[in-house]
């Protein structure tokens, strides 16, 4: 079965630096996202991505972060200058299309941490 | 801002006993619910979802759930809980129409032979 792979699966950065994160979704998705969980926190929606640009963003998304879709397979999330509170587990997901019923996969996540 | 309440946080069974995970949304329009579980050490996978039509919902490993809208509720169950059911439990949902997941805080489920 057809998986969403993230990679690194575990990033230790400096405060500042900046980090990028990458995807490689389900090859026939067309929609993609980003969220992101702080240890012993909820699961928080950042950014969805559908044809080329951002369709929503949370408030959570803001200059510092940034996605793009380099070639046709990898979806990366940058955070360009890390802060503490940015460590936590990002997870990439990607569905086949922007219905509303439309199934979201998950990646097994990378582990930031932000010393 | 729509929110998804998940009433338990740590829940400790033994085989065969019943589940039933709580689940409540807070959003007054059109909502698609969600169960996601976490296997440990695995990413997040679909277990069930409702869209539309019979409010039971049947899902994957004999899991179901039932989109009650007059309690905003959408709670997990299943019959006879497994030691291999040990992980964690998200419910999610959609609103009016958007893409983005609204995830509750998580149920560990752990089950003792």
């Amino acid at each position: 079965e057809p998986e969403v792979t993230q990679t690194p699966s575990h990033q230790v950065t400096q405060m500042g630096q900046e980090v990028i994160l990458r995807c490689v979704p389900i090859s026939n998705h067309l929609y993609f996202y980003w969220y992101r969980q702080i240890l012993g926190q909820k699961v928080e929606f950042l950014v969805s991505f559908y044809n080329n640009e951002i369709s929503e963003k949370s408030e959570i998304f803001d200059d510092q972060f940034s996605v793009e879709r380099p070639d046709g397979s990898n979806f990366t999330l940058k955070i360009r200058s890390t802060k503490l509170e940015d460590s936590a587990m990002y997870f990439c997901a990607s569905s086949v299309s922007p219905a509303y019923q439309e199934t979201q996969y998950f990646g097994p996540g990378t582990r930031l941490l932000v010393l | 801002a729509q929110s998804v309440s998940q009433h338990n946080h740590h829940v400790i069974l033994s085989e065969a006993a019943s589940l039933e995970l709580g689940c409540n949304y807070s959003y007054g329009g059109t909502v698609n619910l969600f169960w996601y579980v976490q296997y440990p050490g695995q990413h997040l996978q679909l277990l069930l979802k409702y869209f539309s039509g019979d409010p039971l919902v049947k899902g994957i490993k004999g899991f179901e759930a039932e989109f009650i809208k007059s309690k905003f509720s959408f709670n997990l169950r299943k019959p006879s809980v497994q030691w291999s059911d040990t992980a964690e439990y998200f419910c999610a949902v959609k609103v009016g129409g958007g893409n983005k997941l609204t995830f509750g805080t998580g149920t560990q489920l752990k089950v003792e032979l």
